[in-house]
């Protein structure tokens, strides 16, 4: 099974400041790389899907970036809102083919 | 406006079973992937299952298969998990997400507020 390994597991960051997590895969994974974002006590919220397509009502400020193997979050400036925890997520519409998430990035307020 | 509502957690003993649902409403239920997904107190999200739109297709995390069950009735716009032998390391948060899949890729894009499972005796 494919596996997927984020980091930092964790950073400390200001307002405005620009924020990078990367999420790696065990072996190839093409497109199906998706973000999410989860803030204490609520479900996660899907950011990004299909690697950099932004979802509906999701701030400018996110992108998304990669392939293969390596992928990024990027927000290009921090704001109060932004602070939670972030998932990457294989998930690839075939047979057999767990969709599996990174450990979790969590954006503290520095 | 799409909702999911999930039901069925609660404090349960050690190896029983448990059958969660999930109520949906808001979109046309049988044209979507529908999903499972667990987190444990203070950990991460982990991903448990899947079925297909129409049941033929299903798919489980390694950590779970033999023990949980996942269905669907399209009829009742239902999804459902069965989970059986519950042990103390399944005490989480479940919650049941529409899975939109485009180009071979999905992404969970609707999600419940969670329902929680608390194993113990």
């Amino acid at each position: 099974d494919i596996r997927m390994t984020q980091s930092p597991s964790s950073l400390s960051a200001s307002v405005g400041d620009r924020v990078s997590i990367t999420c790696r895969a065990s072996q190839n994974i093409n497109k199906c790389l998706n973000w999410y974002q989860q803030k204490p006590g609520k479900a996660p919220k899907l950011l990004i899907f299909a690697v950099s397509s932004l979802q509906s009502g999701v701030p400018i400020r996110f992108s998304g970036s990669g392939s293969e193997t390596d992928f990024t979050l990027t927000i290009s400036s921090l704001q109060p809102e932004d602070f939670a925890t972030y998932y990457c997520q294989y998930c690839q519409q075939t047979y057999r083919t767990p969709w599996t998430f990174g450990q979790g990035t969590k954006v503290e307020i520095k | 406006q799409v909702q999911l509502v999930e039901s069925g957690g609660g404090l349960v003993k050690p190896g029983g079973p448990l059958r969660l649902s999930c109520a949906a409403s808001g979109f046309t239920f049988s044209d979507f992937y529908m999903s499972w997904i667990r987190q444990a107190p203070g950990k991460g999200l982990e991903w448990l299952s899947y079925i297909s739109s129409g049941s033929a297709n299903s798919n489980y995390a390694d950590s779970v298969k033999g023990r949980f069950t996942i269905s669907r009735d399209n009829a009742k716009n239902s999804l459902y998990l069965q989970v059986d032998s519950l042990r103390a390391e399944d005490t989480a948060v479940y919650y049941c997400a529409r899975a939109f899949c485009a180009d071979y890729v999905c992404g969970l894009d609707y999600w419940g507020q969670g329902t929680l499972v608390t194993v113990s005796s």
